[in-house]
């Protein structure tokens, strides 16, 4: 069965703190993994990496793909209370139809 | 609107009533998705839509769960004889077809209580 995880579930940093979120994935006929931002409502996109080894990169975001460790990690450099978010990896694999399974989430808290 | 729409934001309902979530997608898109968010929990797939036809309805619960679309464009999630598990976030998402490289767009969502 596909299944996507995420560790650490949840972490507590200070403003300016750099933080690591890693994704791990189990997904048949894989083809490419999704970070997503969620605040109070939806998730917002972040990220769609296809292709070992090739930063993407949004301003102090960055994420990157690890598809011989079926991997990947989000980086948040100088964090800022507004980075406070529940941050969802989900792994997409190669259907007729655009399905992605969802990992449970970090919840990232920045304090001031 | 240009994002996808979701109603109501919240809903109470006893246990045992029958609830009907609504879905607006953006305009002209062809797949629709609905999801449960637990507390918690990252989104668990629930259907599929493409236009009107129901591809895949292999995270339905239970078949006190039932979605429609019946023009290709709204949606509805009805839930019937509501249980206290059903408690949760139920969001969403809208592509449009051929797009393999874009992302699902999702709506805010509609939170469930059962009483």
């Amino acid at each position: 069965e596909d299944k996507v995880v995420q560790s650490p579930l949840s972490l507590v940093v200070h403003e300016g703190d750099t933080v690591t979120l890693n994704c791990s994935y189990e997904v048949t006929n894989f083809r490419s993994l999704l970070w997503y931002k969620q605040e109070k409502k939806a998730p917002t996109f972040l990220f769609m990496l296809t292709s070992s080894g090739i930063e993407k990169k949004s301003g102090r975001l960055s994420s990157i793909l690890d598809k011989k460790e079926l991997s990947s990690i989000l980086n948040i450099t100088a964090t800022q209370t507004g980075d406070s978010a529940i941050y969802l990896c989900a792994g997409k694999p190669k259907t007729s139809y655009d399905k992605v399974i969802f990992g449970p989430g970090t919840s990232l808290s920045v304090i001031p | 609107g240009a994002g996808v729409s979701q109603s109501p934001r919240y809903k109470v309902a006893k246990r045992g009533q029958d609830v009907a979530l609504r879905c607006d997608p953006i305009s002209g898109h062809v797949s629709l998705f609905w999801y449960q968010q637990a507390l918690g929990q990252g989104p668990e797939f629930l259907t599929y839509f493409q236009n009107e036809a129901q591809l895949d309805k292999s995270g339905l619960p239970s078949d006190r769960f039932f979605a429609e679309r019946p023009e290709g464009s709204v949606s509805t999630l009805k839930i019937q004889r509501t249980q206290q598990e059903d408690s949760a976030v139920y969001l969403c998402a809208s592509s449009a077809q051929g797009t393999e490289n874009q992302p699902q767009h999702f709506g805010d969502g509609t939170r469930l209580s059962i009483l």
